[in-house]
């Protein structure tokens, strides 16, 4: 069955550093995948889509790179500020829902 | 995108109840999507709501369980029944924001956090 995995540990990142999240599936090949933001008590707010024939998407600070082959995405946020903490989930294109990671915790310190 | 308002927020409930959690949108949508998160998981569907018909349900979801209603383009109810502290969760519902590529991008609620006790 289609899976995908993220970093279940929470990742501390120093302010002003860049954050790099990553996105691991198996057993599909999606159209799209998606990265989406969590932050407590609210639901989900989509951030970027990337496309399987792209590969990157870059959005202000945020950048996605999309690699088919090793079935990954890598979610990057540059010069990381406190106000990036928050759980940032990846989704990708099932058959005709999308299939959600359990989502990686960022912890970004001052 | 649209804006979707969900209550309650949260509650604490005891075990045997029921619990109708309420989904307004303030656009007109065909379908609505109601998921599970439950700690440290990832989301899983429930159920799609359309208007006018029966709600389509996931599998391991039931309708005896989690009855919905989808009475106009803009209201969804799902109710949690006769609640077990395996229940305790967070509800989200959602809709799809229309994109020109055809992605089924996602926007969501605040999510209603039960407690089951």
């Amino acid at each position: 069955s289609q899976k995908i995995e993220q970093n279940s540990e929470a990742l501390n990142i120093q302010e002003g550093k860049t954050a790099t999240l990553t996105c691991n599936y198996t057993n599909y090949s999606p159209a799209y995948l998606q990265w989406y933001r969590q932050d407590p008590g609210r639901g989900p707010v989509f951030l970027l889509l990337i496309r399987e024939n792209e590969k990157e998407k870059r959005k202000e600070r945020l950048k996605v790179t999309f690699d088919t082959t090793l079935k990954q995405s890598l979610f990057h946020i540059t010069a990381s500020q406190p106000a990036d903490s928050a759980t940032y989930l990846c989704a990708l294109d099932g058959n005709y829902q999308l299939i959600w990671g359990a989502g990686t915790k960022l912890i970004i310190k001052p | 995108s649209a804006v979707i308002s969900q209550k309650p927020s949260r509650d604490i409930c005891q075990r045997g109840t029921s619990l109708t959690i309420q989904c307004q949108v303030d656009s007109q949508v065909t379908m609505m999507f109601w998921y599970r998160q439950q700690p440290g998981q990832s989301l899983t569907l429930i159920a799609t709501a359309n208007q006018g018909s029966e709600a389509t349900y996931e599998s391991g979801f039931v309708i005896d369980k989690f009855p919905i209603s989808r009475p106009n383009l803009t209201f969804s109810t799902l109710t949690v029944s006769n609640m077990s502290p395996e229940d305790s969760s967070i509800y989200l519902c959602s809709v799809e924001d229309p994109r020109p590529s055809g992605a089924n991008v996602l926007t969501f609620g605040a999510g209603s956090r039960l407690t089951v006790l």
